[in-house]
């Protein structure tokens, strides 16, 4: 079945700096890959996601690029603010049925 | 605006116990899902429901069941509590794939931190 490995396990940066995390995925059949944000005592929510069809897609200070063929994908955060910092979660879903398979999340933490 | 409740934020059991772990969603998703989550593990599907009555295996089962008699609600069930199964447990629900809009956005509950003594 399909395996999301994400790295890095913790990062921490400036307030202003940016910040990447990566993830790659086993099936090369999957099709959807959403990027979940939670923080501190409170439920995931999605923040971006992005399908096989496209390369990047962009929401203001967020943005995900997916490598079909290396079998990889980014969140990248520009001008990080300190209400950035969260676990942020990847996730990979093959066809069929709506299962997602997660990675092991990225603490950010983002430093005035 | 979806709605995803869990029916407790804390629990607290005894080993052997009998737990009972509940779901709603008031968004008509056909879709449910339990997960728990643990510290290095991420988010690890238990089980999903894709209708009502019908169940699928996650990746790690062992130990759980679960229940769906009605669309807008999905029970897990611990048959016999054990202290590895301590955890925060997190339910979601999203669209079937002929469903409107980001059909495949998952909603997440509040989570039930459960301990097993």
């Amino acid at each position: 079945g399909e395996n999301v490995e994400q790295h890095p396990s913790t990062l921490s940066v400036q307030e202003g700096d940016s910040a990447v995390i990566k993830c790659t995925y086993s099936d090369s059949a999957s099709n959807y890959f959403p990027w979940y944000k939670q923080e501190l005592g409170k439920r995931p929510q999605l923040i971006i996601d992005i399908r096989s069809n496209v390369g990047e897609k962009k929401d203001q200070r967020i943005a995900v690029t997916l490598n079909k063929t290396a079998k990889h994908f980014s969140l990248h955060i520009t001008e990080t603010q300190p209400e950035d910092s969260a676990v942020y979660f990847c996730a990979a879903k093959g066809t069929g049925f709506q299962k997602l398979v997660f990675g092991t999340g990225t603490r950010l933490l983002v430093s005035p | 605006d979806v709605k995803v409740t869990q029916s407790s934020r804390y629990l607290v059991k005894r080993t052997g116990e009998k737990v009972f772990l509940e779901c709603v969603q008031d968004m008509d998703h056909e879709n449910m899902f339990w997960y728990r989550q643990d510290p290095g593990l991420g988010l690890r599907l238990i089980y999903f429901s894709y209708d009502v009555k019908m169940k699928e295996k996650g990746d790690i089962p062992e130990g759980y069941s679960v229940s769906r008699e009605k669309k807008e609600r999905f029970s897990l069930i611990l048959e016999s509590a054990s202290t590895n199964q301590t955890s925060m447990y997190l339910c979601a629900s999203s669209l079937g794939l002929a469903g409107r809009g980001a059909a495949n956005e998952q909603f997440f509950g509040p989570g039930t931190r459960l301990t097993v003594l």
